[in-house]
């Protein structure tokens, strides 16, 4: 049983540009959701897909979007790439269900120069 | 790999020790909590959860405590071993669908030999 498998493992962009991160949950999960982890601290929340629809977004601005596809799987996007936005991009699974751990994937490791 | 908690506070412990890593909470609206373990290039593993119904849960070496009224967490290993080595992160929520952790600050657990 496959757990959660993110693509790319590392990248590089440049300041300004667009990059799109894919993830594909652990099978049988139905929602997704996105983490930033910057260097030295915990993981913090982005947003939730769920249904293919986003349900909860933390406080990250509008320039991170994502989507849902049909099989669950998912593609984190950040627009105008800040030199801030250099960090651990972590996606983690769940079930619908109630009180119910989220397993991660191994993460993407991006860095904006 | 990746260098996960540069600069958090560190716990040393003997092998074979047992080791206590602590966390403290905010919000007394959250429910559910989880214990994560995060090795270097890795994403978070899960290693225990309790819900706020219940003050403690063990595992298989793993004891978690909770003591909602002064918000408090804490992981209990036993027979500490070198794989133990690695960032331990609380990780809290209080939306039961939604899943959307708030993670502590982490803890690097350093096993000596």
């Amino acid at each position: 049983d496959a757990g959660v498998t993110q693509s790319p493992t590392h990248l590089i962009k440049t300041r300004g540009q667009q990059v799109t991160l894919r993830c594909s949950p652990k099978s049988g999960h139905d929602t997704v959701s996105w983490y930033q982890q910057a260097l030295g601290q915990g993981p913090q929340f982005i947003f939730q897909y769920y249904e293919e629809e986003e349900r909860q977004r933390g406080n990250f601005p509008d320039r991170f979007s994502g989507h849902q596809f049909p099989n669950y799987s998912s593609e984190l996007n950040v627009n105008a790439l800040w030199l801030g936005d250099s960090a651990l991009y972590l996606c983690a699974s769940s079930l619908e269900t109630r009180n119910t751990e989220a397993f991660f994937g191994q993460g993407t490791r991006l860095t904006v120069v | 790999g990746e260098n996960v908690g540069l600069h958090l506070p560190t716990l040393s412990v003997q092998e074979g020790d047992n080791s206590i890593i602590n966390c403290a909470y905010s919000n007394s609206a959250s429910d559910y909590f989880i214990w994560y373990k995060q090795e270097s290039g890795k994403g978070p593993q899960f290693i225990i959860d309790i819900r706020s119904n219940m003050d403690k849960r063990q595992g298989q070496r793993v004891t978690v405590l909770l003591n909602k009224t002064v918000k408090h967490l804490s992981l209990q290993i036993a027979a500490t071993q070198p794989g133990d080595s690695a960032v331990y992160f609380c990780a809290e929520t209080e939306d039961n669908y939604g899943q959307n952790f708030v993670f502590g600050p982490g803890t690097r657990l350093s096993v000596l030999p």
